[in-house]
């Protein structure tokens, strides 16, 4: 069955980096858009990046836009999200979703980011 | 942006009740409308695409209508696996936009 597993959460300084992963089975990863959803604590769920199939199409909401990056290894089965100058508001639980005809059909367990000094 | 608007944003039911939550677009969004439902510490799972398309495994009890820019979800009847956040989600455009959730709790 379609799993999703995210890691490379943590705690980590404001405007430092940090690379979470997701790693995709069960299904032709090559196929499918991705998409990172984080949620602050207590929050709602926040759209964050999509990237399709080919990587020829990434999009961005508007506070992540030139700090944050999505990129995917077809050839891994895998999906990232480089965060670089990390700040206190992208503290939550990072999500990984895969896009189908059926939108987020999908989700990982998520990995928790700690932007904290 | 389309800006996402849920109503209510919490609402108390008790099992067997009939529940509804509305969803507003800000602009036309045709069907592109998708529900969430989410339990504390779990990530969110898809009921609902297209509005009214009832996602693989999910129980009848659950509906969606709409178009355009109203949408509702209805749970036919509450029952105690059902307490939980629901979120709205539009897909016609970037960004992709959620609603503030609803959160169905019991009397």
């Amino acid at each position: 069955q379609v799993q999703l597993v995210e890691s490379g959460g943590g705690v980590v300084q404001p405007g430092r980096s940090l690379r979470l992963s997701c790693a995709a089975s069960g299904f032709t990863f090559s196929s499918y858009a991705m998409h990172w959803v984080r949620q602050a604590p207590g929050k709602g769920l926040e759209w964050v990046a999509v990237i399709s199939y080919d990587v020829g199409d990434k999009h961005y909401t508007d506070s992540v836009k030139g700090r944050f990056t999505i990129s995917r290894d077809n050839s891994k089965n895998t999906l990232y999200l480089q965060m670089n100058s990390l700040r206190a508001e992208d503290t939550g639980v990072y999500y990984c979703a895969r896009d189908t005809s059926a939108p987020f059909d999908s989700w990982g367990q998520g990995t928790l980011v700690t932007v904290s000094s | 942006d389309i800006q996402m608007t849920q109503s209510p944003s919490s609402l108390s039911a008790s099992v067997g009740d009939r529940v509804t939550i509305t969803c507003r677009a800000s602009q036309g969004i045709n069907s592109y409308l998708a529900w969430f439902q989410q339990k504390p510490g779990k990530a969110p799972k898809s009921l609902i695409y297209a509005a009214s398309t009832l996602q693989s495994g999910v129980p009848s009890k659950f509906s969606g209508s709409g178009s355009g820019t109203d949408f509702t979800l209805t749970i036919s009847s509450l029952q105690p696996e059902d307490f939980a956040t629901y979120y709205c989600q539009q897909y016609k455009s970037y960004p992709r936009t959620f609603g503030q959730g609803t959160k169905v709790e019991i009397k």
